[in-house]
């Protein structure tokens, strides 16, 4: 059974202020992690697809790093905005499957 | 909109009761998948048709649960005899092989009274 822990489960944080959180997953086997935003009521917006080890991505405010050997990513959001408020949910792809394994996501809210 | 399109979006039926869910995925994905998502906990996977052909189940998908791809594009997810512990959000998802990253639907959420 393929284990994908993510914390913290819930984070309330100032508008402005900067957040990270972590997916941590099985470091063998590795073939991709992804990471998706879920707002309510929308479809899972994907992020980023993160495959190589030491992988760093960015998009606006929002960047993510990867380490495969540790078998753990971080998601970064600098100057959070009410608008960034979600949940974000990384996915790992074992090698040998097809399938997405969740983890249970972390849900943010950003006061303005 | 080309996205992935689920319907319905809630569906609320009574225990015992048959429901049906439909995924109309981006037309040119070959690969289609389904999640499901109870409170508090992230998706977990169903089953997943490349083209018409349905490779996987997971073992979550109780003989109460089929899903159909008849001609390799729309997919159905049929729930027999519903029970209250199948109140979840159901997603579907598609992507192209070896494109790189899953594109998701909005999802059914499904109420069992």
């Amino acid at each position: 059974i393929l284990n994908v822990e993510q914390s913290p489960q819930s984070l309330h944080v100032q508008e402005g202020d900067s957040t990270n959180f972590t997916c941590s997953f099985p470091s063998s086997n590795f073939y991709a992690l992804h990471w998706y935003r879920w707002e309510t009521a929308k479809s899972p917006e994907a992020l980023f697809v993160m495959t190589l080890n030491g992988d760093e991505k960015k998009k606006g405010r929002i960047s993510a790093t990867l380490n495969t050997k540790e078998g753990y990513s971080y998601l970064y959001i600098k100057g959070s905005q009410p608008e960034d408020s979600a949940t974000y949910l990384c996915a790992f792809i074992w090698n040998a499957g097809n399938m997405l394994t969740f983890g249970g996501g972390t849900r943010l809210m950003v006061k303005p | 909109d080309t996205g992935v399109s689920q319907d319905p979006r809630h569906k609320i039926t009574k225990r015992g009761q048959n429901v049906t869910f439909r995924c109309d995925p981006i037309s040119e994905h070959n690969r289609l998948y389904w999640y499901r998502q109870t409170l508090g906990q992230g998706p977990e996977f169903l089953t997943y048709f490349q083209n018409e052909a349905q490779l996987e189940k997971s073992r979550l998908l109780s003989d109460r649960f089929s899903a159909e791809r008849p001609k390799g594009s729309f997919s159905t997810l049929e729930i027999q005899r519903t029970e209250q512990g199948d109140s979840a959000m159901y997603l579907c998802a598609s992507i192209r092989q070896g494109a790189g990253r899953e594109f998701f639907g909005p999802g059914t959420r499904l109420t069992v009274l």
